[in-house]
């Protein structure tokens, strides 16, 4: 199984400002996900982290408020910018292994 | 939207009980995984089910499928209270790694 790095591990943010959370795999795989949970709900998929081209989003999430970035195949970043408190979520690293999903141990945000 | 629903949504039962929940989906898929998440952290992965099996045990974990009624259920025997967490039920349509989450169940195990 990949094993996934994820920083910082959690935040408190002003609002208005941006956080770029890291996700590192310890090996190379195929497919980066990026995933949000928002207080007491699951999760819901942002994005397909897509190496060398722009990400995927699903319906309801845009490039200029969650920025993604995946340089190679064993790193990516997720960017949330001017944050509102409804911003206030876990947001969760995911790497694709065949056809298992690993996912990192998650970025809690707090927007005050 | 969430694909999955899952109940039950909360279950309490006592150490050395078995746990059982099920998950119901909406399309078809490649795949279906069943993940634990302790308190609001990272996803631990349980197991995954492919379209074309119908059961599948790891250690105290049994998980069915059943395709034509679009359901899964996960089977924890003989509980601990280590076992209480989030249970999330995920399925994989197109692309196998891509998921869409059920709603969960909330497992607690007491003494």
């Amino acid at each position: 199984s990949a094993v996934i790095s994820q920083k910082p591990s959690r935040d408190i943010c002003q609002r208005g400002t941006s956080l770029t959370i890291q996700c590192q795999v310890d090996s190379q795989v195929t497919m980066m996900f990026w995933y949000r949970q928002q207080p007491g709900q699951s999760l819901t998929l942002i994005a397909t982290a897509n190496q060398g081209s722009e990400a995927t989003y699903e319906s309801g999430f845009v490039i200029d408020k969650f920025p993604i970035s995946r340089p190679n195949l064993t790193f990516s970043t997720l960017t949330v910018s001017n944050m509102s408190p409804e911003d206030s979520s876990i947001y969760l690293c995911s790497a694709g292994q065949g056809s298992e999903a690993f996912f990192g141990q998650g970025t809690r945000l707090t927007v005050v | 939207s969430q694909q999955g629903e899952e109940d039950p949504q909360a279950l309490s039962i006592q150490e050395g009980e078995n746990a059982t929940m099920n998950c119901s989906y909406k399309t078809s898929i490649n795949n279906l995984q069943w993940y634990r998440q302790n308190s609001g952290r990272g996803l631990v992965h349980l197991i995954l089910i492919r379209s074309n099996e119908r059961e599948k045990h790891s250690g105290r974990l049994r998980v069915t499928l059943d395709t034509s009624k679009k359901s899964s259920s996960l089977l924890i025997t003989a509980s601990r209270a280590a076992d209480t967490a989030s249970y999330f039920c995920a399925t994989a349509a197109g692309t196998a790694s891509k998921l869409t989450f059920g709603t969960g169940t909330r497992l607690q195990v007491t003494l």
